[in-house]
């Protein structure tokens, strides 16, 4: 799998939009980029995911730089709740087993 | 309609012992993944399992085993147990929908070795 840099943690105040950088310049052109979170004592959950276009849905948006090279997870209000680890993960679409890096570890603060 | 399951949540052995950890995917998946994360060592991935049958194993020692059963259950089994296996135990299913590639969790089996 190509491998994704993460920073290793961000703070944001709460009711705030929060950025998070991923660079993956190694992606193929058939690598999804894919997020998920790990919640303080929970096992992860899936965020999202784009190819190419950016993407909504109701948790958070994925931009998507035009040469695939790194994305933003944009969380638009931040909450104590989301508080946890943030995985950018890149999948070529087939069923094999993710690739954890690091992460980034999001402080909220009220 | 129900999540990924686990059990127990908590799990106490001694060193030598050996500890069995379940999983129950969510409905009309077939693929069974479980991950340890260890204290500062992150998520790394252990024994993936599908229609029945092992596909791959992360780099553990043979120590660690396990089963899909016909209705995609499934166990992990480790024996003999060290204190460096102490951690969470994740346990994730996925549908075998190749377009669906989201692997859903569950909340884990914390094993404590003492």
């Amino acid at each position: 799998d190509a491998k994704t840099t993460q920073p290793n943690s961000m703070e944001s105040n709460e009711e705030e939009p929060v950025h998070l950088p991923c660079n993956h310049s190694t992606i193929s052109g058939t690598d999804y980029i894919h997020w998920y979170r790990q919640l303080p004592s929970q096992g992860p959950e899936y965020v999202i995911h784009g190819l190419t276009s950016n993407v909504n849905n109701r948790m958070a948006s994925l931009a998507i730089a035009e040469d695939r090279k790194s994305s933003t997870l944009i969380l638009h209000r931040a909450t104590l709740r989301d508080a946890a680890v943030y995985y950018c993960i890149l999948r070529d679409g087939r069923n094999t087993p993710l690739v954890f890096g690091k992460g980034t570890r999001l402080s909220v603060i009220a | 309609e129900a999540g990924v399951t686990q059990s127990p949540t908590h799990l106490i052995k001694t060193r030598g012992q050996q500890a069995t950890l379940r999983c129950s995917p969510i409905s009309g998946h077939t693929s069974v993944y479980w991950y340890q994360q260890a204290l500062g060592l992150g998520l790394q991935f252990l024994l993936w399992y599908d229609e029945g049958e092992e596909r791959n194993r992360g780099n553990f020692p043979p120590r660690f085993s396990g089963r899909q059963f016909p209705n995609y259950s499934s166990e992990l089994n480790v024996n003999a147990l060290e204190l460096e296996d102490s951690a969470l135990y994740l346990c994730a299913s996925r549908t075998p929908q190749t377009f669906l590639d989201i692997q859903y969790f569950g909340a884990g089996t914390r094993l404590s070795v003492l």
